[in-house]
């Protein structure tokens, strides 16, 4: 199985400041149809996950578009250009490239410092 | 608008069996895949299976093997997940969650979750 790994689990951010969250693959995730299946979800306390990017970089509907996603073959990031004080919460990396199953990495949580 | 709603969660003693529903609304749901994902209590999150649209293809991860079973009913636009043999470490909140696969990836809509909790 393909094993997702983030950095950092914790991070305390200022309001307004940018965040960047990394997430590494234990095997390049690019897949034969030439797609990259790397997947971030949001899990604000208390809430059902909420997908912001899939397929490395594209944004879903109603996402903020402070929200980015980046990388390529085993290294992927988020970033946050100016974090907000709703977007506390853990924020996860899944890949969809090698599955069944698919993965997801151990999560980071976001804090307001 | 999309709308997941799980139910059948509860508490249950370890050997035991529950079913879970998850009634969907607002899209066509023959024309999508869909997920059970979990998580565990302060845990992160674990893909649980897998059911194909029309075709009924099914998958599992290693853990749950032998012991669950989804299944769909398209006429009912109803999800399932037959849960048998029950352990304690299958104690998660279960979501269930639109599967788009290699077109537009798992994930795009997920329910509230149900909370299966296995103890004597």
């Amino acid at each position: 199985d393909v094993v997702m790994t983030q950095s950092p689990l914790s991070l305390p951010v200022t309001l307004g400041q940018p965040a960047s969250i990394s997430c590494t693959s234990s095997q390049s995730l690019v897949h034969s149809n030439g797609n990259t299946y790397l997947t971030w979800f949001q899990q604000r306390p208390g809430q059902s996950p909420r997908r912001l990017i899939y397929k490395v970089s594209d944004r879903d509907s109603g996402v903020p578009d402070r929200f980015s996603g980046s990388g390529s073959g085993t290294d992927f990031t988020l970033k946050i250009s100016r974090v907000e004080a709703e977007d506390v919460g853990v924020y996860y990396c899944m890949q969809g490239t090698h599955w069944p199953p698919y993965t997801f990495g151990q999560g980071t949580k976001l804090e307001i410092k | 608008e999309v709308h997941l709603l799980e139910s059948g969660g509860g508490l249950v003693q370890p050997g035991g069996s529950l079913k879970l529903s998850c009634a969907a609304s607002g899209f066509t749901f023959s024309n999508f895949a869909m997920s059970w994902v979990r998580q565990a209590p302060g845990k992160g999150l674990e893909w649980v299976s897998f059911i194909g649209g029309t075709d009924g293809s099914t998958f599992y991860v290693d853990s749950v093997k032998g012991r669950f079973t989804v299944s769909r009913d398209n006429t009912q636009n109803t999800l399932y997940l037959q849960m048998n043999r029950l352990r304690a470490e299958d104690t998660a909140v279960y979501y269930c969650a639109r599967d788009g696969g290699y077109t537009s990836s798992l994930g795009d809509y997920w329910g509230q979750g149900t909370l299966v909790t296995v103890s004597s």
